[in-house]
């Protein structure tokens, strides 16, 4: 299984701010996902992370909102931008291992917003 | 559609079985996952099943797929308090798809 470290684990943010989230796989993965939690609620995928291009956003969620990187095939940042009270929630890091149906998920960064 | 269906809340004394359902509607579904989050942590990957499967054992995790029904369940033998936890119903198309939730159990145990 993949080992999938998240920094940081948790942060309280001012509306208004951003917020730069880092995902480090301990080996090289073939897709990398982005997913959002909030309180109480189930996970939704907030974008697929693709390596050396731009990545593929769900319904309802935007680039310029929420910027992702992926500069190679075991590093990943998910970036909230300008945040307000509504973006609170735990942000969790996925990956496929190549070759593997089988999807981990990182701890999570656990945000809120004052 | 992309839906997926659970109950929201089970509980169980000690020592018995849980069984806890799904239900879901894509019949693309190819990957059907159960994962486990306890509380104030991520989410663990318990157990999977290929859609060609009926039944897949795991130690004390038995899940069975009735593909026809589209109905999922995951069954825990003798429940620990150790297994109170939140547990979440998932399926993807393919390996390059993404993986559509369902809203979670929460699993109570009863001492």
């Amino acid at each position: 299984s993949a080992v999938i470290s998240q920094k940081p684990s948790r942060d309280i943010c001012q509306r208004g701010t951003s917020l730069t989230i880092q995902c480090q796989v301990d080996s090289q993965v073939t897709m990398m996902f982005w997913y959002r939690q909030q309180p109480g609620q189930s996970l939704t995928l907030i974008a697929t992370a693709n390596q050396g291009s731009e990545a593929t956003y769900e319904s309802g969620f935007v680039i310029d909102k929420f910027p992702i990187s992926r500069p190679n095939l075991t590093f990943s940042t998910l970036t909230v931008s300008n945040m307000s009270p509504e973006d609170s929630s735990i942000y969790l890091c996925s990956v496929v291992g190549t070759g593997t149906y089988e999807q981990y998920f990182g701890p999570g960064t656990r945000l809120t917003v004052t | 559609g992309e839906d997926v269906e659970q109950s929201l809340f089970l509980s169980v004394r000690e020592g018995d079985s849980s069984v806890i359902n799904c239900t879901y509607t894509d019949s693309s579904s190819t990957y059907l996952y159960w994962y486990k989050q306890e509380p104030g942590a991520g989410l663990q990957l318990l157990t999977y099943i290929f859609s060609n499967m009926d039944m897949k054992q795991d130690q004390r995790l038995t899940v069975l797929l009735n593909k026809k029904d589209k109905h999922l369940s995951l069954r825990i033998a003798d429940t620990q308090t150790g297994d109170s936890a939140i547990y979440f119903c998932a399926y993807k198309g393919t390996s390059y798809d993404k993986v559509i939730f369902g809203p979670g159990t929460s699993l109570s145990v009863i001492p």
